[in-house]
């Protein structure tokens, strides 16, 4: 089985523009979920979504947003780059059902996002 | 609001002596424990959970884990290190407060492993 895959894999910007980030999930999983790593603050959860709606969200601004198709696939967004959303994005599938507390979460490679 | 501590940036240990990777949490409730190691450039790998169950839990690569609710642990533990375990090690816990059930994981600062010759 194939595991989760995020494109790209490393992503240049500059300071103002915006950036899409897409999430293939493991097949059969519903659920998605996004994470920030940075040196500075770690691993921060960004969202989570199921069945193509948000079901939680952290604590970032309304520049950061998401989105989940049919198929499960998700694409997360950054409007207005700032210098500090130089990040790894990290996305990662599970099951997503109603046992979802007991599913492990199974990450991908992530995206390496530098904004100059 | 849940929480997980890594006391421990960096460990240091020689090939074939045990390791441990200590982490210890607070949350309200019972507690779904994760233990994540991360290689260079790689995203995170599930190396172990806790739900319930069995104090001692066993995982991926020969890597276990400590339950003990008396002093809030989840230490990682490996009888013998290998060279090729040295990586980055989180430790998580399930966020029980989500809405809806979910996935929301909060993540301890992680742990620096080095294992020497």
């Amino acid at each position: 089985k194939a595991g989760v895959t995020q494109t790209p894999r490393y992503l240049i910007k500059t300071r103002g523009q915006q950036v899409t980030l897409s999430c293939s999930p493991i097949s059969g999983h519903r659920s998605v979920s996004w994470y920030q790593q940075t040196p500075g603050q770690g691993l921060q959860f960004l969202f989570e979504y199921f069945s193509e709606t948000q079901r939680n969200k952290g604590n970032f601004p309304g520049r950061f947003s998401g989105r989940q198709f049919s198929n499960s696939r998700s694409e997360m967004n950054v409007s207005t780059l700032e210098l500090g959303d130089s990040a790894l994005y990290l996305c990662a599938s599970s099951l997503g059902g109603p046992s979802s507390s007991y599913n492990e979460q199974f990450f991908g490679p992530g995206t390496r996002l530098t904004v100059l | 609001a849940q929480s997980v501590a890594q006391p421990e940036d960096q460990v240091n240990v020689a090939e074939g002596n045990p390791l441990t990777v200590k982490c210890t949490y607070s949350v309200s409730g019972n507690p779904y424990l994760f233990w994540y190691v991360q290689y260079p450039n790689r995203g995170l790998q599930f190396l172990l959970k806790y739900i319930t169950g069995d104090n001692l839990v066993k995982g991926s690569y020969g890597f276990e884990a400590e339950f003990n609710k008396s002093q809030t642990s989840f230490h990682l533990k490996k009888p013998s290190a290998l060279v090729s375990d040295s990586a980055l090690y989180f430790c998580a816990v399930r966020d029980i407060l989500v809405t809806g059930g979910g996935n929301k994981l909060t993540f301890g600062t992680g742990t620096q492993l080095k294992v020497e010759l």
